[in-house]
């Protein structure tokens, strides 16, 4: 089983909508949560950082993390056409350690 | 955007041919990093380095190696190609450990295809 679980999509939205972007995990002792955005042929940029719980807010989008049920969310409102692009979490249990990457999300959003 | 680059963008090549995939960062990070990405899977780290003529094995493993031996340059090697080495490599770099801010700056990646 992987360690971190993701739905590759694609997900398609009409532009406006609000999109929500999703990774479960397994080990409880991952604190440390991003969000990395790829556009194709391209390489990942990060997007969003959240440490341990709670939510994170940086204008059209907001991280949320639930650590009871090692689940970790990315929405973003007033989705663009400029938003389409794979999404990849991934996470950290220390600020040593290598980052563990969900497979990504592929987001279309439509015109 | 990154001050990071990579080349070849694209390469086709037969197997058994030596090929060196280069990297070049200009902010000064003692951190660099290669990783793997094949469609619809994870990023996988390859190798690393802490700093000049530090280089480590990442968790999946791979034919390829890498030399450090300016900071600004993280060169991968592969020996011989065979088709298994068709991927896509991105190179990164970051200023604290992976977890510390999460900030990783990518390369635009090489598009390796060995036929």
């Amino acid at each position: 089983q992987k360690e971190v679980e993701q739905d590759p999509g694609p997900l398609s939205v009409p532009e406006g909508a609000i999109v929500s972007l999703n990774c479960t995990y397994s080990n409880s002792a991952f604190q440390y949560f991003m969000w990395y955005r790829q556009y194709s042929r391209k390489g990942p940029e990060l997007l969003m950082y959240t440490y341990s719980s709670g939510n994170k807010e940086d204008g059209r989008f907001t991280a949320q993390v639930d650590k009871s049920s090692k689940y970790i969310s990315l929405f973003i409102r007033d989705s663009q056409p400029s938003d389409s692009a794979t999404y990849l979490c991934a996470m950290s249990a220390n600020s040593n350690y290598q980052l563990i990457w969900g497979a990504g999300t592929k987001l279309i959003i439509k015109p | 955007e990154a001050d990071i680059y990579q080349t070849p963008r694209y390469l086709v090549i037969g197997t058994g041919k030596k090929i060196t995939l280069e990297c070049s960062q200009t902010m000064g990070h003692d951190k660099m990093y290669w990783y793997q990405q094949d469609p619809g899977m994870e990023l996988h780290l390859i190798h690393y380095s802490y700093g000049v003529n530090s280089t480590e094995k990442g968790d999946l493993s791979s034919e390829s190696t890498v030399s450090r031996i300016r900071t600004e340059h993280f060169p991968l090697t592969l020996e011989s190609a065979r088709p298994s080495h068709t991927s896509q490599y991105l190179c990164a770099s970051s200023e604290y450990g992976q977890g510390a801010t999460g900030e990783l700056f990518f390369g635009e990646g090489s598009r390796l295809t060995v036929l």
